[in-house]
């Protein structure tokens, strides 16, 4: 079965600086994978999805992703992060049908001022 | 264009009870998932509904059961309601059950166990 991985619980930048959150992901297919926002108290809100073609999908808000069969990842980047963005960020993988999508444990982000 | 709702928003019960979470899926979708995402957790997935019909299960115990209306909205039943069971609870509606099919979410029911 799949299985998602973010490696940092909590990261900080400060409002302007670049962003990159990581994602490593375990599927024997090509996977769909997909980035979500959670704000606090929220539901989630899908960023971006991959499902195949150009690596590189752009997403809502200024968000991108960059897909790497060879490493197994699937990296969110942005490159100037503002206030609102501070949220919890979710990394999931799906197969073949969308009944048993897997999440990572999240990636909680602070913009500093 | 009205997107997933869900009630009621926040619930506490006590242990041994019996809880029904609904969610009324977006304008045209036929697919219900639901996810129990636990504190500081990524969500779960318990089941998916597909015209009415259970269509794949996570590793939850049968405790968990649902259902899915003709109109398709759904309702998540948790039956003998265990202090684990605390958690935010989404439903997220799709077109369809491939993999390609954005699953729009809820904003969840925040359930009490005490």
């Amino acid at each position: 079965a799949q299985s998602v991985t973010q490696p940092d619980i909590h990261i900080t930048v400060s409002e302007g600086a670049s962003l990159e959150l990581r994602c490593n992901y375990s599927y024997g297919a090509t996977p769909y994978l997909f980035w979500y926002v959670q704000s606090p108290g929220q539901g989630l809100q899908l960023l971006l999805k991959y499902f195949s073609g150009d690596t590189l999908v752009q997403g809502i808000k200024g968000f991108e992703a960059e897909f790497k069969r060879s490493q197994s990842s699937f990296n969110l980047r942005k490159p100037s992060v503002h206030w609102s963005d501070a949220a919890e960020y979710f990394c999931a993988v799906g197969a073949g049908n969308n009944n048993d999508m897997r999440f990572g444990a999240g990636t909680r982000l602070t913009v500093k001022p | 264009e009205t997107g997933v709702t869900q009630s009621p928003t926040h619930l506490i019960k006590t242990r041994g009870q019996q809880v029904t979470l609904r969610c009324s899926s977006q304008s045209g979708h036929n697919t219900v998932s639901w996810y129990q995402q636990a504190l500081g957790q990524g969500p779960q997935f318990i089941f998916q509904y597909y015209r009415e019909e259970e269509n794949g299960r996570g590793n939850f115990p049968p405790r968990f059961s649902g259902l899915q209306f003709p109109n398709y909205s759904s309702e998540l039943n948790v039956n003998a309601l265990e202090l684990d069971d605390s958690a935010l609870y989404l439903c997220a509606s799709s077109l369809g059950t491939t993999g390609n099919n954005e699953q729009f979410f809820g904003p969840g029911t925040r359930l009490t166990v005490l």
